[in-house]
């Protein structure tokens, strides 16, 4: 089956400081998306890619549909502390088939 | 604005005994899944639904199971529970492509 590769697997970060993840994938995907989730919390969408190219912002946060359809980054600028989680990436493959593969996370931490 | 709703929040259960976890969506999605989140795994698709009636399995669909009589509703059922399901669970109701999740429940078996 598909995989998804995310990196890193962790970070550890100051305050204010700028973050930057990808994932890619074996196989070419039709949409990305990014989720967050919080301690104890289920994950929630952060951000929607749909075409190839595509750059994407939501507030401090950016995100990329790599032209080559195999990966997507996130970046985050001036962290703050409700920045700590967990964020995952997620592809969807074929219109009509609804199923996400999902990365196996970053875990952000900020140092105070 | 319930969106996706998972009960229990938490729960013990014995190896070998039965549950059902819940789940209720009002956003007249389709499409509904169950995931287990395991440290370091990622989020793993258990069971997935495209509508009332229709249910499929995932990656990790040993020792559960699920079906589908209504739009809002998909439970998961544990019949014989082990402590290789410890973990959180996960239910999604999915449009087009996002998908929506609901507050998880945390599964500990002893």
């Amino acid at each position: 089956g598909q995989q998804l590769n995310q990196s890193p697997q962790s970070m550890f970060i100051q305050e204010g400081e700028d973050v930057s993840m990808n994932c890619t994938s074996s196989s070419i995907f039709n949409t990305w998306l990014w989720y967050k989730q919080d301690p104890g919390e289920g994950p929630v969408l952060l951000i929607a890619l749909y075409k190839a190219g595509e750059l994407t912002s939501n507030g401090r946060l950016t995100a990329q549909f790599g032209t080559t359809r195999k990966d997507s980054f996130l970046n985050i600028s001036a962290s703050i502390p409700s920045d700590v989680g967990i964020y995952f990436c997620a592809g969807h493959f074929n219109f009509g088939n609804e199923k996400l593969t999902f990365g196996t996370g970053t875990r952000l931490t900020i140092i105070p | 604005n319930a969106g996706v709703t998972q009960t229990p929040k938490f729960q013990v259960l014995k190896t070998g005994q039965s549950m059902t976890l819940q789940c209720a969506q009002d956003m007249n999605h389709e499409y509904m899944s169950w995931y287990r989140q395991d440290p370091g795994m990622g989020l793993r698709l258990i069971h997935y639904s495209v509508g009332a009636g229709i249910t499929d399995q995932g990656e990790v669909p040993n020792g559960y199971n699920v079906s589908r009589s209504t739009t809002e509703d998909f439970p998961l059922r544990l019949l014989s529970a082990a402590p290789s399901q410890t973990s959180v669970y996960f239910c999604a109701s999915q449009g087009s492509t996002e998908a929506f999740f609901g507050q998880g429940t945390r599964l500990t078996v002893v």
